[in-house]
């Protein structure tokens, strides 16, 4: 079975710009969260979706933004970039309860820069 | 609301030597908990969980074991190799509203050396 995709796995991007990206969860996993990582920051939870509606976020400002298709891909969206967007973006997909056993499934990440 | 508290990191150990790495957390109910390992330019992966007190998780040496009583969580492997330098994180999953909440520890750096 496939694991969690996420594309791309490095981008730069510059002050001001905005960027997209993609998530693919494990074939049946119906619900996808997004995660940033940075040195000083540590794993801080963004947003996520379940059957296409966000269920959950976390603290970030509404340049932050995300949305889960139909298939269960998910794509997170940063506008108007800042140079403290730079970090790694990790997405994970999970089985829901009954089913799930609660774990998550993380994808290697995207590593954004922001210059 | 929830919370996960480790130990601060790095931790600096020679090969064989005993790990220990202390996690506490704060959660109503009755919480999974589970620690995720994290390799240089990876993803994080589950490493072992516990899904009520008293429940003893373990994998790869690793084990922890479920404290309701301490609120803890301690990720413990009795000699370490260079292969398991990574990034801990402990975490708690609250299921709430009809939906799942994880929440993760800041993560622990463990730097084995030969």
């Amino acid at each position: 079975k496939a694991g969690v995709t996420q594309t791309p796995r490095y981008l730069i991007k510059t002050r001001g710009q905005q960027v997209t990206l993609s998530c693919s969860p494990i074939s049946g996993h119906r619900s996808v969260s997004w995660y940033q990582q940075t040195p000083g920051q540590g794993l801080q939870f963004l947003f996520e979706y379940f059957s296409e509606t966000q269920r959950n976020k976390g603290n970030f400002p509404g340049r932050f933004s995300g949305r889960q298709f139909s298939n269960s891909r998910s794509e997170m969206n940063v506008s108007t970039l800042e140079l403290g967007d730079s970090a790694l973006y990790l997405c994970a997909s999970s089985l829901v309860a009954p089913r799930g056993t609660g774990e998550l499934f993380f994808g290697e990440g995207s590593r954004l820069t922001v210059l | 609301g929830n919370s996960v508290t480790q130990m601060e990191g790095p931790v600096t150990l020679s090969e064989e030597a005993f790990l220990t790495i202390n996690c506490t957390y704060t959660a109503t109910g009755y919480p999974s908990l589970f620690w995720y390992v994290q390799y240089p330019g990876e993803g994080l992966q589950l490493l072992l969980k516990a899904t009520k007190a008293d429940d003893k998780g373990s994998n790869k040496g690793f084990e922890a074991t479920y404290r309701k009583e301490t609120t803890s969580f301690h990720l413990e492997k009795g000699s370490v190799q260079v292969s398991d330098s990574a990034v801990y994180f402990c975490a708690l999953r609250r299921d709430s509203g009809g939906y799942q909440k994880v929440t993760f520890g800041t993560g622990t750096k463990l730097q084995v050396i030969p």
